[in-house]
């Protein structure tokens, strides 16, 4: 399996862009580049993905380096609600239609006020 | 439209007991996933059924556990009998068919083995 590297923890204050960095040089021509995030006692829950081609939506943008083998999560005004655990996460082919989701160790982000 | 939903929220059994985990996925979901974080480790994926057919358990641990997804509607995970290393949250996800569909989580079952 391919895997991911994030660092343990980072701090923000409000207001201000964060970056989220991960490494994935393993990552196979096939696999997707996912990012989730999970919020204190709840499941991890959907906040963007990309393959190639550098992503936008309303949470967040998702950089992707030439090479894929990194990417970074883009939080443009962090507020004190981004505060969680970010999970870079590859979903990799088992076979046509089937895929799964390899985990990161995620980085926990702090929001100062 | 409620989300993915799991029971219980807590377990707490002995060790040599039986637990069953239950996941309700979104209505209309295809697939359905299990996914289990132990005791500082990352998140690893156990299993996916597509509808009631298991399309991959190769992160299943051991043949204590057992997944099955009758009428492919809820799923169960039944831990027979149950290890200290099995302690651990038990994440249920569900996804529409599709190449990019993302995946929703229900809020995981903690399963504590004494």
């Amino acid at each position: 399996d391919a895997k991911t590297t994030q660092p343990n923890s980072m701090e923000s204050n409000e207001e201000e862009p964060v970056h989220l960095p991960c490494n994935h040089s393993t990552i196979s021509g096939t696999d997707y580049i996912h990012w989730y995030r999970q919020l204190p006692s709840q499941g991890p829950e959907y906040v963007i993905h990309g393959l190639t081609s550098n992503v936008n939506n309303r949470m967040a943008s998702l950089a992707i380096a030439e090479d894929r083998k990194s990417s970074t999560l883009i939080l443009h005004r962090a507020t004190l609600r981004d505060a969680a655990v970010y999970y870079c996460i590859l979903r990799e082919v088992v076979r046509t239609g089937t895929y799964k989701y390899i985990f990161g160790t995620g980085t926990r982000l702090k929001v100062l006020a | 439209e409620a989300g993915v939903t799991q029971f219980p929220s807590h377990s707490v059994i002995e060790k040599g007991q039986t637990v069953t985990l239950r996941c309700d996925p979104i209505s209309g979901h295809d697939n359905l996933y299990w996914y289990r974080r132990v005791m500082g480790k990352e998140i690893k994926f156990l299993l996916h059924f597509v509808k009631e057919s298991k399309q991959d358990e190769s992160g299943m641990p051991n043949n204590r556990f057992l997944a099955e997804r009758t009428g492919g509607t809820y799923s169960t995970l039944k831990v027979q009998p149950a290890e200290l290393e099995d302690s651990g949250v038990y994440f249920c996800a569900s996804s529409l068919l599709g190449l990019a569909s993302e995946q929703y989580f229900g809020p995981g079952t903690r399963l504590t083995v004494t």
